[in-house]
């Protein structure tokens, strides 16, 4: 079963758009939801963060909306650059226990 | 040296091999994460590390056998792998304390099990 789950294998946006990234859990235990950003032959890195006692959370070009009703978050990049181009990860702790669970991710791509 | 360090980068083993993967983090984080990326499944949680201990254990097989002699190092002992092994190893650390739980991860190291 599982709990983090991004179903939009991959997303393709033109340069100084919006580019809109979605993640759906399932488990109402997960307190902070976290995005990481893979490129090829590197390890991912850490992009921003949200705590579930918030709606959201903006760093720079980056906003993280929570939506705890529905179970759902979403990151917005605006506007989106070229150095973008990369794989994007949801995660999720909490219920106490340390690890992060990771959704599939997704492949964006910003054209110029 | 800064951050997370994996070696080796990539990997090639026989089914009868024994392998190791090392991870070093220069970061003086308490805890220590094995992770690994098949292609197209989310990045699987394998072992957790807290001050040396291992805490959690994902129901991973015994062919891989983690190793942490003290909070900066870690490693992952391979032995008879299957080709269905073949993935992306990611090691990562955290602080380990309450709040946001931010990993750094390493690199990775690739490995091909033929």
């Amino acid at each position: 079963d599982q709990q983090v789950k991004q179903n939009s294998p991959s997303l393709s946006v033109q340069e100084g758009r919006i580019s809109i990234l979605n993640c759906d859990y399932t488990n109402s235990m997960f307190d902070y939801f976290l995005w990481y950003k893979k490129y090829p032959a590197e390890g991912p890195t850490f992009l921003i963060s949200i705590s579930s006692i918030k709606d959201k959370n903006e760093d720079g070009r980056f906003t993280v909306f929570l939506n705890k009703s529905a179970k759902h978050l979403s990151l917005h990049i605006v506007p989106s650059q070229p150095g973008d181009s990369a794989v994007y990860f949801c995660a999720a702790s909490g219920g106490g226990a340390q690890k992060l669970v990771f959704g599939q991710g997704t492949r964006l791509t910003i054209n110029p | 040296e800064t951050g997370v360090t994996q070696t080796p980068r990539h990997l090639v083993m026989g089914m009868t091999n024994k392998k190791s993967l090392k991870c070093e983090q220069h970061l003086g984080h308490n805890a220590m994460y094995w992770y690994k990326q098949s292609a197209k499944k989310p990045l699987e949680l394998m072992f957790v590390y807290n001050f040396k201990e291992q805490t959690e254990n994902n129901s991973v097989p015994s062919r891989f056998s983690p190793e942490c002699p003290n909070s900066s190092h870690l490693f992952l002992h391979l032995h008879t792998l299957q080709p269905e092994d073949s993935a992306l190893y990611l090691c990562a650390s955290s602080q380990g304390s309450a709040g946001a739980n931010v990993l750094t991860f390493g690199a990775g190291s690739r490995l091909t099990v033929l």
